[in-house]
C-alpha cells in the first residue's frame, strides 16, 4: 500500500536549520510530483512548497521563499525539506503529499523553533 | 493573495445532510480538492476536481460548484464524520495551492 513517512522534526532555535525528510513506498514516486503542507498547533492547512516529478520545477509559498528548499532523490524514494533561518512562527506539523490532488499524506513530523 | 474562505463551523444532526462551501474568485477556472481531517490524524481526500471521489471514499461524499463557489455535501450524516474539512485549489500563479480556512462539521 501507499506509505509516506516523514521524519527530521525535533526542537531547533530560532536561526538554525533543519532538514526534513518523506521516504515514500507503494507507488513509484519518480512519476510523482511532491508537496510540502504543514499546520501550527490549533491551525489550518498552510501549503509550503511543491517540485515537479523530476525536480526541475519547484515552487514556494511566499512565506518560506528564500529560506525553505524542496528536494528529491528518485533514487532513494526520498523527498527533502531544508529549512533555513527558522522563525518561532515556523513551528507546525509539516507533512509531504502526493501530487496535485494530495491523493495521499504521511503522518507529520513536528518542528518546534524556540529559544 | 488569493484567499478562499469557508464557513468556521457547521453543525448537522445524524442522518440530515452537511453542505460545506468554499467561495473563490478563480474557483471557475481551477479545479478544487477537499479534505477531511480528524483530530491527531492527517488529512484524507475525499473529493478532487470538484466533483470526483476517490474509490475509497463514501458515496455519500460528493461535490458539486457552482461559479466562484464549490461545495462538498455529506449525505446521512455520522458521528464518524465529524472533523474539520478543507478546501484546496491552485493560488494565482496556478502551481502552487491555497487551502480554505477550514469548517469544523459537528454531529449534534
Amino acid at each position: 500500500q501507499v506509505k509516506l513517512v516523514e521524519s527530521g522534526g525535533g526542537v531547533v532555535q530560532p536561526g538554525r536549520s533543519l532538514r526534513l525528510s518523506c521516504e515514500v513506498s507503494g507507488f513509484t514516486f519518480s512519476s510523482s510530483g511532491m508537496n510540502w503542507v504543514r499546520q501550527a498547533p490549533g491551525k489550518g492547512l498552510e501549503w509550503m512548497a511543491v517540485i515537479s516529478y523530476e525536480g526541475s520545477e519547484k515552487n514556494y509559498a511566499d512565506a518560506v521563499k528564500g529560506r525553505f528548499i524542496i528536494s528529491r532523490d528518485n533514487s532513494k524514494n526520498t523527498l527533502y525539506l531544508d529549512m533555513n533561518s527558522l522563525r518561532i512562527e515556523d513551528t507546525a506539523v509539516y507533512y509531504c503529499a502526493q501530487g496535485t490532488s494530495l491523493g495521499h499524506w504521511g503522518q507529520g513530523t513536528l518542528v518546534i523553533v524556540s529559544s | 493573495s488569493y484567499e478562499l474562505t469557508q464557513p468556521p463551523s457547521v453543525s448537522v444532526s445524524p442522518g440530515q445532510t452537511a453542505r460545506i462551501t468554499c467561495s473563490g474568485d478563480a474557483l471557475p477556472d481551477q479545479y478544487a480538492n477537499w479534505y477531511q481531517q480528524k483530530p491527531g490524524q492527517a488529512p484524507v481526500l475525499v473529493i478532487y476536481k470538484d466533483t470526483e471521489r476517490p474509490s475509497d471514499i463514501s458515496e455519500r461524499f460528493s461535490g458539486s460548484t457552482s461559479g466562484t463557489t464549490v461545495m462538498l455535501t455529506i449525505s446521512g450524516v455520522q458521528s464518524a464524520d465529524e472533523a474539520d474539512y478543507y478546501c484546496q485549489s491552485a493560488d494565482s500563479s496556478g502551481i502552487g495551492m491555497v487551502f480554505g480556512g477550514g469548517t469544523k462539521l459537528t454531529v449534534l
